[in-house]
């Protein structure tokens, strides 16, 4: 079965940058489409970024364009998102999910990032 | 951007009685060229990342029991439990695919009376 395990959250300050990961399992992970989606605390859910099987098509939220940056390695089966310039607003449960005709089929357990000083 | 407009923000409802959650979408989601709605609906339990349970608005994922329903089309969706159980306490979102930005829904917390 699909499982999708993200990490990488931690507490950051705010102007500060950490890279997320998710490690997929249970695909052919170089055919499919990923995204990412956040939640903040308490809140509704809002997404993020998408990136195409095979990196020709990216795609972000106005909320991170400019800041933060998705990628993958088909290799290792694993999605990123780099988030530079980090703010209090970008404090949230950030998931991984696949893509199905822009729906998410599958979602991972998140990781919780806290952008505080 | 497309608007998701759910409603209501949450209702309590009987064990065994019908739950009904609203979705409005700010323009059409219906596709001309295939007449498919580009609308999911999904499940959040507490503690739990969503899960899927429709896609073009009404087509069940594997494994969703029956007694959820999806319809609608063009801007208005409703997503039914027929008869609430225990383990339906969530909260539900509606998502349009039609374009970016993907959008969400806010949510319509579902709990026992």
């Amino acid at each position: 079965q699909v499982q999708l395990v993200e990490s990488g959250g931690g507490v950051v300050q705010p102007g500060g940058s950490l890279r997320l990961s998710c490690v997929a399992s249970g695909l052919t992970f170089s055919t499919y489409g990923m995204h990412w989606v956040r939640q903040a605390p308490g809140k509704g859910l809002e997404w993020v970024a998408f990136i195409r099987h095979d990196e020709t098509f990216k795609y972000y939220a106005d909320s991170v364009k400019g800041r933060f940056t998705i990628s993958r390695d088909n290799s290792k089966n694993t999605l990123y998102l780099q988030m530079n310039s980090l703010r209090t607003e970008d404090t949230a449960v950030y998931y991984c999910a696949k893509d199905l005709v822009r729906y998410f089929d599958h979602w991972g357990q998140g990781t919780l990032v806290t952008v505080s000083s | 951007d497309i608007v998701m407009t759910q409603s209501p923000d949450s209702l309590a409802v009987s064990l065994g009685e019908r739950a009904t959650i609203n979705c409005k979408s700010s323009q059409s989601v219906l596709h001309s060229s295939n007449n498919k709605n580009y609308l999911a609906w999904y499940q959040q339990r507490p503690g739990q990342p969503p899960k899927l349970l429709f896609y073009w608005a009404s087509s069940r994922e594997s494994g969703v029991p029956d007694r959820f329903s999806g319809s609608g089309s063009g801007t208005d969706f409703t997503l039914t439990i027929s008869s609430l159980q225990a383990e339906d306490v969530a909260v539900y979102y509606c998502q349009q695919y039609y374009t970016t930005p993907l959008t969400f829904g806010g949510g319509t917390k579902v709990e026992i009376k």
